[in-house]
C-alpha cells in the first residue's frame, strides 16, 4: 500500500531564505514521487517528478528534492523564497495503475 | 493547447439533490481522474476512467459514479447529496503511465 506523510502542516519562512517542506514515504514498490503546487481557488500544478534515474529532482520555479531510498523521503528544497512561492504544497506517490496518494499537504508564507 | 477544462466552476446544491460535473481533457490524453479535495485536505482519489470504464475507485459509495465519452471527456455524478460531499472536485487527464494535469476545479456547496 501506498501512504504519504507530510511534516508540518504550516511552513514560515523569510524572503530570501531556505525552502524546506517534508515529506516521507510508504510504498509496497518502487516509488513514483511527485511534488505539486496550489495556488487558492486553483487545481494542482506538477512542480517536480522522482521516476527513475537520478535521486535529485530539479523542478520548475527553483525547486528540487531529493528522493532518499533509506529514509523514505522526498523532501522539497528550494534555496530562496520568494513571495510568490506562498502556496499550499502536496506531496504525492503513484502506485501501478496510475492512481496517485496525496498527503495532507503544508501551506508555506513567505515573510517579506 | 487547451489543459484540463472543468465545468461549472462553482455549484450550489441542496443536501439530497444529485449534481452532474464535467470535464474535457487535455488533448491527446486518454486517461481521466477524478479527485474529492475537502477543504484543508489533500486530494482524495475517486476512480479513475480510461476506454470508457471504470478503470480504479477508491473509497467512495455507489453515490458517486462516472462516465468516460468516446472523445474521452468524463462526468462525475453524485446522487443524494449530503452535506459532507462539499469540496473541490479535481478531474486529472494523463496518458498511461505519465503524470496528471489537473484542471482548476468544480467548488461544490452542499446547503
Amino acid at each position: 500500500a501506498q501512504s504519504v506523510t507530510q511534516l508540518g502542516s504550516h511552513v514560515s519562512v523569510s524572503e530570501g531564505a531556505l525552502v524546506l517542506l517534508r515529506c516521507n514515504y510508504s510504498s509496497s514498490v518502487p516509488p513514483y514521487l511527485f511534488w505539486y503546487v496550489q495556488y487558492p481557488n486553483q487545481g494542482l500544478q506538477l512542480l517536480l517528478k522522482y521516476t527513475t534515474g537520478a535521486t535529485l529532482v530539479k523542478g520548475i520555479n527553483g525547486f528540487e528534492a531529493e528522493f532518499k531510498k533509506s529514509e523514505t523521503s522526498f523532501h522539497l528544497t528550494k534555496p530562496s523564497a520568494h513571495m510568490s512561492d506562498a502556496a499550499e504544497y502536496f506531496c504525492a506517490v503513484r502506485n501501478t495503475g496510475n492512481q496517485f496518494y496525496f498527503g495532507t499537504g503544508t501551506s508555506l508564507t513567505v515573510i517579506p | 493547447d487547451a489543459g484540463v477544462t472543468q465545468s461549472p466552476t462553482h455549484l450550489i446544491k441542496t443536501r439530497g439533490q444529485q449534481v452532474t460535473l464535467r470535464c474535457s481533457p487535455k488533448s491527446g490524453h486518454d486517461t481521466v481522474s477524478w479527485y474529492q479535495q475537502a477543504l484543508g485536505q489533500g486530494p482524495q482519489f475517486i476512480f479513475q476512467y480510461y476506454e470508457e470504464e471504470e478503470r480504479q475507485r477508491g473509497n467512495f459509495p455507489d453515490r458517486f459514479s462516472g462516465h468516460q465519452f468516446p472523445n474521452y471527456s468524463s462526468e462525475l455524478n453524485v446522487n443524494a447529496l449530503l452535506l459532507g460531499d462539499s469540496a473541490l472536485y479535481l478531474c486529472a487527464s494523463s496518458l498511461v503511465a505519465e503524470g496528471y494535469t489537473f484542471g482548476s476545479g468544480t467548488r461544490l456547496t452542499v446547503v
